[in-house]
């Protein structure tokens, strides 16, 4: 596709129950960012991954969250026994690549995910 | 805390008007970028100015770096309503494996 493209759009689910979020990345872009954005806030970085090693975790808020991708090019982010503070928009993003010394840092972002814990 | 902050959290000027939001960040980068987001989903992305460059112009947009006092400005010219949005700026650090960072961004209303 032309773009990053995210799925399910939307996703209610009940209170401790696990959820799945998909991304598919622009074909060629070896980078790729998992972020949270609660309502009115800024953007949380989750994970990074750069083909398929996630050398950044740092963000991911707790031992619930989990994410991979495949091939170098699918990722998912899973949220187990989900809680009501993880509803959120979770944005996903695919750069081309970042390389030591140098950066190609543009950053082409795909819809989003609404999910609301209830 | 947040690498990047903006200011103001919100303005709103009339149609015409340029509107002028500003960036701060604490510690040394690579680069600084400026993305749009419309209604709450996915960013798009306007500009990036690298740490050596002081300032960069994309159509009615003009993007300041002042390195020294760490903070960087978007200026959008002759403001329409379609540029109603929220903005962040977003900060890349030196290290190869530095995370990207958001500020909470400005919400900018445009007035008919």
């Amino acid at each position: 596709g032309a773009g990053v493209s995210q799925s399910p759009s939307n996703k209610v689910t009940e209170k401790g129950k696990d959820v799945e979020l998909r991304c598919d990345p622009i074909s060629g872009h070896t980078a790729l960012y998992w972020y949270r954005q609660s309502l009115g806030q800024g953007l949380e970085f989750l994970i990074y991954f750069q083909g398929n090693s996630a050398p950044d975790k740092s963000g991911l808020p707790s031992d619930r969250f989990s994410a991979e991708r495949t091939g170098g090019s699918v990722s998912t982010l899973t949220i187990q026994r989900t809680q009501q503070e993880d509803s959120a928009v979770y944005l996903c993003a695919s750069s081309l690549e970042r390389t030591s010394g140098r950066k190609t840092d543009t950053q082409y972002f795909g819809p989003g995910t609404r999910l609301t814990v209830l | 805390s947040q690498q990047g902050e903006e200011d103001p959290q919100a303005l709103s000027i009339q149609e015409g008007e340029n509107a002028t939001m500003n960036c701060s960040y604490k510690t040394s980068i690579n680069n600084l970028q400026w993305y749009r987001q419309n209604s709450g989903r996915g960013l798009v992305h306007l500009i990036l100015i690298r740490s050596n460059e002081r300032e960069k112009h994309s159509g009615r947009l003009r993007v300041t770096l002042d390195t020294s006092k760490k903070s960087s400005s978007l200026l959008i010219t002759a403001s329409r309503a379609a540029d109603t949005a929220s903005y962040f700026c977003a900060t890349d650090g030196m290290g190869r494996d530095d995370k990207i960072i958001f500020g909470k961004g400005t919400r900018l209303h445009i007035l008919p």
